[in-house]
């Protein structure tokens, strides 16, 4: 079975600090990986995935991961925070589904970055 | 294009009751899926359903349901409400062959007293 662990529930970051969320997980076959963020009372927005290819990968507002096989991690990097980023960031893998598709996602727990002048 | 949208936004039902859930998926997105999400549990699937069938099930009792129509809209149904049903129940859909990655609507708030 596969599962995600975020190793930190709670993340405080001074303003312009670089930040570390961390991801791990476990599976026994390929797999693809998502962070997505949340603001509070809104649903998931897809910050990075990594599919294949280029190991590292970037998003549009500063963030990026780098997928790294051998230590089964994904770890979320941003090496600037502002008050914005202040939210709820959860890593996800795609599980097995049927005929090969990934409709359903696996999720940790979540981590709160609180971000502070 | 329009962005997944869910019906209602919030909802209050009492212990026993029923509830269906709405959600309408990205136009041209044949794949909805559904999950739960509470402060104890975090993010659950549900269920996933494409092209009117469930391909996806996640592990949660047979009082949640769900189904899908021919224009790719979804409902998820909750029979004999408990108490630990009150959840933001989040849709998602995708589209493409492999149904990749998953677009998220706003959520249903629901709180079962």
């Amino acid at each position: 079975a596969q599962s995600v662990t975020q190793l930190d529930s709670q993340v405080p970051v001074f303003e312009e600090a670089p930040v570390e969320l961390r991801c791990n997980y476990s599976s026994s076959v390929s797999v693809y990986l998502f962070w997505y963020v949340q603001y509070p009372n809104q649903g998931l927005q897809l910050l990075l995935k990594y599919l294949s290819g280029s190991t590292l990968v970037e998003s549009i507002n500063g963030f990026e991961a780098e997928f790294n096989k051998s230590q089964t991690s994904f770890h979320l990097r941003k090496p600037s925070v502002h008050i914005s980023d202040t939210a709820e960031y959860f890593c996800a893998v795609s599980g097995p589904g049927d005929g090969g598709s990934q409709g359903n996602l696996i999720f940790g727990k979540g981590t709160k970055l609180s971000v502070k002048p | 294009k329009a962005g997944v949208t869910q019906t209602p936004r919030y909802l209050i039902k009492t212990r026993g009751q029923q509830v269906t859930l709405s959600c309408s998926p990205i136009s041209g997105h044949r794949s909805v899926s559904w999950y739960q999400q509470t402060p104890g549990q975090g993010l659950q699937f549900l269920f996933e359903y494409f092209s009117e069938t469930q391909r996806n099930k996640g592990n949660f009792p047979g009082r949640f349901s769900g189904r899908q129509f021919s224009n790719s809209r979804s409902e998820m149904n909750v029979s004999t409400l408990e108490l630990g049903d009150s959840a933001l129940y989040l849709c998602a859909s995708s589209g493409g062959n492999r149904r990749v990655q998953q677009y998220f609507g706003p959520g249903t708030r629901l709180t079962v007293t």
